[in-house]
């Protein structure tokens, strides 16, 4: 079945480390995004990416870096810059163009302790 | 960019009473709606969207709702709610290949 895979689910890291989380799709979807979801806050967009080796700041893009090297893949790295890096993260992937929807991740929450 | 209001953010009601969840953007293109539920303890799931047509949209589980483009709104509506409903429930908007969300109503329907 195809979807989107994010690893791992939970994530315990020290702070000031960097820390990488991962997105895979295998829809072929070209467009890529990450939020970061926070109770009463909402989602809110951190990064996002159109086509392979291209990507926009989101809202909230402080403290966090992304790459997208292949279409599958977006992995979004937290920063030791990152002032409050405990949340929940999630993955969304998009076809190209105008009505189509977006497909989720399950997510990977992220507490640094 | 857009922006998404969702008013109200904790809604407590009884069973079989009427639920109806605001939702506000701002933009000024064309756009695609949403609404997301987040049940306890699980993934995000899509309850309904609109893109064109019938400004009024059904969903899964009796959920609807209509867009209202002279007011920005796409309102959220259940005529009788089940106390499975508790959840979250989000609307999103997607303007400029960006999703932005509301956030967010904390629903708890009491048996």
């Amino acid at each position: 079945d195809g979807g989107i895979t994010q690893s791992p689910k939970y994530l315990f890291r020290k702070e000031g480390q960097n820390v990488t989380l991962s997105c895979e799709q295998n829809l072929n979807h070209d467009a890529m995004y990450w939020y970061r979801q926070d109770p009463g806050q909402g989602l809110r967009l951190i990064y996002y990416s159109q086509i392979v080796n291209d990507f926009q700041k989101g809202d909230i893009a402080e403290g966090y870096s992304v790459s997208r090297e292949k279409k599958e893949s977006f992995p979004l790295t937290v920063t030791s810059a990152q002032k409050n890096p405990t949340a929940f993260y999630l993955c969304a992937s998009r076809e190209k163009g105008a009505n189509y929807g977006y497909t989720f991740g399950s997510g990977t929450r992220l507490t640094v302790v | 960019a857009q922006s998404v209001s969702q008013h109200n953010h904790h809604v407590i009601l009884s069973e079989a009473a009427s639920l109806e969840l605001g939702c506000n953007y701002s933009y000024g293109g064309t756009v695609n709606l949403f609404w997301y539920v987040q049940y306890p303890g699980q993934h995000l799931q899509l309850l309904l969207k609109y893109f064109s047509g019938d400004p009024l949209v059904k969903g899964i589980k009796g959920f609807e709702a209509e867009f209202i483009k002279s007011k920005f709104s796409f309102n959220l509506r259940k005529p009788s709610v089940q106390w499975s409903d508790t959840a979250e429930y989000f609307c999103a908007v997607n303007g400029n290949n960006r999703l932005a969300f509301g956030k967010g109503n904390q629903v708890v329907v009491i048996p």
